[in-house]
């Protein structure tokens, strides 16, 4: 089965610090990966994606992500954070076997010092 | 544009009561989903709904049930209410295989 780890359960960054936030995953063969974003008391919102192709790719909000098949890691990056940012984020996988659903990781808690 | 909708929002329960949580989506996706959410926990998928009139358990079904009344509504119950089920709770749909899911806004379940 796939699974997903998320080795940081707490992050703390400056604010216009840069920032990156782990993501591996355990699967056979190259799933389909995402990044989701979830503020305070709302849902998760999608932030990127990677299916295939270029191995780094951009999202919103000025977020990337870099698939590494080597190190089955498919971690998120920003350049300089701002207090916004501050949230849940949930790195996820799909292995396209079927309709089931993604597989989530626990989550890393990102914290914004001013 | 709606994408998908919950209700309710919040919800309190006394142990042993049941109720249904709602999701519609408006986007004409085939798979729906049902996670519950825990701290630490991240989401664990529930159960799920491939296309209308199919559904198939996730990895923590127990204690709840589901209907996939038409394409876009796909509802949750819960039988009988145990202080272990509160959590929050998020319906998400997808157009295929591999695409992004898209999440509800959540319903806020405590059970006392």
């Amino acid at each position: 089965a796939q699974s997903v780890t998320q080795p940081d359960i707490h992050i703390t960054v400056s604010e216009g610090a840069s920032l990156e936030l782990r993501c591996n995953y355990s699967y056979g063969a190259t799933p389909y990966l995402f990044w989701y974003v979830q503020s305070p008391g709302q849902g998760l919102q999608l932030l990127l994606k990677y299916f295939s192709g270029d191995t780094l790719v951009q999202g919103i909000k000025g977020f990337e992500a870099e698939f590494k098949r080597s190190q089955s890691s498919f971690n998120l990056r920003k350049p300089s954070v701002h207090w916004s940012d501050a949230a849940e984020y949930f790195c996820a996988v799909y292995s396209g076997g079927g309709a089931d659903g993604l597989t989530f990781g626990k989550g890393t808690h990102l914290i914004i010092q001013p | 544009n709606a994408g998908v909708t919950q209700t309710p929002k919040f919800q309190v329960l006394k142990t042993g009561q049941s109720m249904t949580l709602q999701c519609a989506q408006d986007m004409n996706h085939n798979s729906m989903y049902w996670y519950r959410q825990d701290p630490g926990m991240g989401l664990r998928l529930i159960y799920y709904s491939a296309s209308e009139g199919t559904t198939d358990k996730g990895e923590v079904p127990n204690g709840y049930n589901v209907s996939r009344l038409n394409k876009r509504e796909f509802s949750l119950r819960l039988e009988s209410a145990a202080p272990s089920q509160t959590s929050v709770y998020f319906c998400a749909s997808r157009e295929d295989q591999g695409a992004e899911a898209f999440f509800g806004q959540g319903t806020r379940l405590t059970v006392v």
